[in-house]
């Protein structure tokens, strides 16, 4: 059984461009979660999606976005990217809020 | 606000001695409650997660945690820890009102074992 996939695993960016991350759940997961992950702030919650509709949101700038599609898998996009957005970001996929399997990340770099 | 504290940034064992790792969380209600690990290099893995039931939770590897209500706490333990043990350990819960996946995470510990 494939676990949840994440790519790119890597990402440079300038700061001011926008990226976009890519998460495919384990196959039957409709929940789908990201995080951010810094050394300083640790893991924080950006938002969820189950059946393509946002169910949770933290607190995060506008800047911050996702989307689900009616395969459940997920994107993350931030636009106008800034140094402080460097970080690994992890996405989590659920059953029925039955545990949380995790993908490697996707580490981004701002520069 | 809602809250997950981990009392131990760095915590350093030789092998096959005890560990135990505090966890603190602060919700009104029930709460779903999980321990993951992460070891070096690798993506973060479910050690074990209380729902309901038996309070004393077994998880994978041999670890185990302990779920006391009246004192908010989650505690990780083992009984000997090994080298491979060596990895940092979040504790983390559901917040109110969940089945979701909004989990909020204390800062972790990173525990560290001597050979």
């Amino acid at each position: 059984k494939a676990g949840v996939t994440q790519t790119p695993r890597y990402l440079i960016k300038t700061r001011g461009q926008q990226v976009t991350l890519s998460c495919s759940p384990i196959s039957g997961h409709r929940s789908v979660s990201w995080y951010q992950q810094t050394p300083g702030q640790g893991l924080q919650f950006l938002f969820e999606y189950f059946s393509e509709t946002q169910r949770n949101k933290g607190n995060f700038p506008g800047r911050f976005s996702g989307r689900q599609f009616s395969n459940s898998r997920s994107e993350m996009n931030v636009s106008t990217l800034e140094l402080g957005d460097s970080a690994l970001y992890l996405c989590a996929s659920s059953l029925k809020g039955n545990g949380y399997t995790f993908g490697s990340g996707t580490r981004l770099t701002v520069v | 606000a809602q809250s997950v504290s981990q009392h131990n940034h760095h915590v350093i064992l030789s092998e096959a001695a005890s560990l135990e790792l505090g966890c603190n969380y602060s919700y009104g209600g029930t709460v779903n409650l999980f321990w993951y690990v992460q070891y070096p290099g690798q993506h973060l893995q479910l050690l074990l997660k209380y729902f309901s039931g038996d309070p004393l939770v077994k998880g994978i590897k041999g670890f185990e945690a302990e779920f006391i209500k009246s004192k908010f706490s989650f505690n990780l333990r083992k009984p000997s820890v090994q080298w491979s043990d060596t990895a940092e350990y979040f504790c983390a819960v559901n917040a109110p009102g969940s089945n979701t996946g909004k989990l909020i995470f204390g800062q972790g510990t990173t525990l560290q074992v001597k050979p």
